[in-house]
């Protein structure tokens, strides 16, 4: 069965540092990989997504990047970052093409100081 | 832009209570979906829905698709503690196979 494992599960960072949280996925290849971010208790709002190795997709100009070294590997990066990037992150993989179906995984509660 | 408008915002009730919860769009979908989230965890999908018109059942939920695929909603019956949580509608973003678009939640919490 399919598996997807964020870390950490949560970080204090001060304002200006960097950051990096990964997610892998096991039990499938070549899926698409996405990254939400929600707000308290709110809607998720998608960051990025990939379909492949090195192919990121941006949905929203901000302090944040992300990569795909490896087919089931996907990493949220900031070089420097704000107070306004505090939130609860998802990383999510789709299942077969058209299906939209999401599988979230358990999140990352990032609280920048 | 497609927008998911979630009604109401939040919802608490007492254990045994019915209640719907409501997902709008001004939009087409070709499908919406239900997911619920609890504290600290990531959203577990419940329901996809295809079919103008369509009613799915999940034990004591019921999930409708509008008959236009422009709104869905979600009835439960005899709410309980276990219900309580982030209930999420999700639809393909820009008709795309590939990208999700969430409206903004409802909280229901079910007080025992």
């Amino acid at each position: 069965s399919q598996t997807i494992h964020q870390w950490p599960a949560t970080l204090v960072q001060p304002v200006g540092s960097p950051l990096s949280l990964e997610c892998t996925v096991e039990g499938t290849s070549n899926p698409n990989l996405y990254w939400y971010r929600q707000a308290a208790g709110r809607g998720l709002q998608l960051l990025f997504y990939s379909v492949g190795i090195g192919q990121i997709s941006s949905e929203v100009p901000q302090n944040l990047s992300a990569s795909r070294p490896q087919d089931r590997q996907f990493i949220l990066s900031s070089k420097k970052l704000l107070l306004s990037d505090s939130g609860f992150y998802l990383c999510a993989w789709g299942g077969d093409a058209g299906a939209n179906v999401l599988t979230f995984g358990a999140g990352s509660r990032l609280t920048v100081l | 832009t497609q927008l998911l408008e979630q009604s109401p915002q939040f919802l608490s009730i007492q254990e045994g209570e019915n209640l719907t919860v409501y997902c709008n769009s001004s939009s087409v979908f070709s499908s919406l979906q239900w997911y619920r989230q609890e504290p600290g965890e990531g959203p577990v999908l419940l329901v996809t829905v295809v079919t103008g018109g369509e009613v799915k059942k999940l034990k004591r939920l019921t999930f409708q698709f509008g008959d236009a695929r422009k709104d869905s909603s979600l009835h439960i019956t005899a709410a309980q503690p276990g219900d309580t949580g982030l209930y999420l509608c999700a639809g393909p973003f820009r008709g795309s196979a590939r990208q999700l678009t969430f409206g903004s939640g409802t909280q229901l919490t079910v007080l025992p």
